[in-house]
């Protein structure tokens, strides 16, 4: 069974940064896009980076762009995202999310994580 | 960007009645639409990719239709697990987008 597992939330201030990661188990990671989607509370989906296979291409919400980044560890088969100069909107909870088809990015999510907050307050 | 508009935001229905939630999209995204229905405290499940593919293990009663604007999600015989929020999400073109939602109410 395929697990997708998010760490690395928590409480943070205005303008500050923070790295979350998702470690991933029984598949072959480098093989599948990988996604990050965000929920604000009691709000709706919002998608927010995507990266492929390789690494090569990446991909950003507008919201995001510019502050955040998207990258990957095929060798820990692990997905980060790197979040800087964090805004109160950023508020939510951010789901890794892996696409249904090998070898493509940007398309449709068949395996989520549990999601982790993040929160960003003074 | 793409703007999907799903409708109604709620959807009361009684259980074993049918339900039908539609979804719009802005611009032609022609079959690259999914459904997904998400429970309180739970991650999103896919239902339905390209309009109107059933995922693994999804009950037969949840089917969808449509292309390019218009799209439906249509559950044939509502079943207390089926009351959750449901979201439509193109992938025809970047950005990603999903719809506000419809949440499935009992009535």
């Amino acid at each position: 069974e395929v697990q997708l597992l998010e760490s690395g939330g928590g409480l943070v201030q205005p303008g500050g940064s923070l790295r979350l990661s998702c470690a991933t188990s029984e598949f072959t990671f480098s093989n599948y896009g990988m996604n990050w989607v965000r929920q604000a509370p009691g709000k709706g989906l919002e998608w927010v980076s995507a990266i492929s296979g390789s690494g090569s291409g990446t991909y950003y919400a507008d919201s995001v762009k510019g502050r955040f980044i998207v990258s990957r560890d095929n060798s820990k088969n692990a997905l980060f995202l790197q979040m800087n100069s964090l805004r109160g909107e950023d508020t939510a909870v951010y789901y890794c999310a892996q696409e249904r088809v090998a070898g493509g990015v940007g398309n449709y999510f068949e395996n989520w994580g549990q999601g982790i907050l993040v929160t960003v307050s003074s | 960007e793409i703007v999907m508009t799903q409708s109604p935001a709620t959807l009361s229905v009684s259980p074993g009645e049918r339900a039908t939630l539609s979804c719009r999209a802005s611009h032609n995204v022609n079959s690259n639409l999914a459904w997904y229905q998400q429970k309180p405290g739970q991650a999103p499940r896919l239902l339905i990719y390209t309009a109107s593919t059933r995922a693994t293990g999804i009950p037969a009663r949840f089917s969808g239709n449509g292309s390019g604007t218009e799209f439906t999600l249509t559950i044939s015989s509502l079943q207390s697990e089926d009351f959750a929020v449901y979201y439509c999400q193109q992938y025809n073109s970047w950005p990603l987008t999903f719809g506000g939602g419809t949440k499935v109410e009992i009535k």
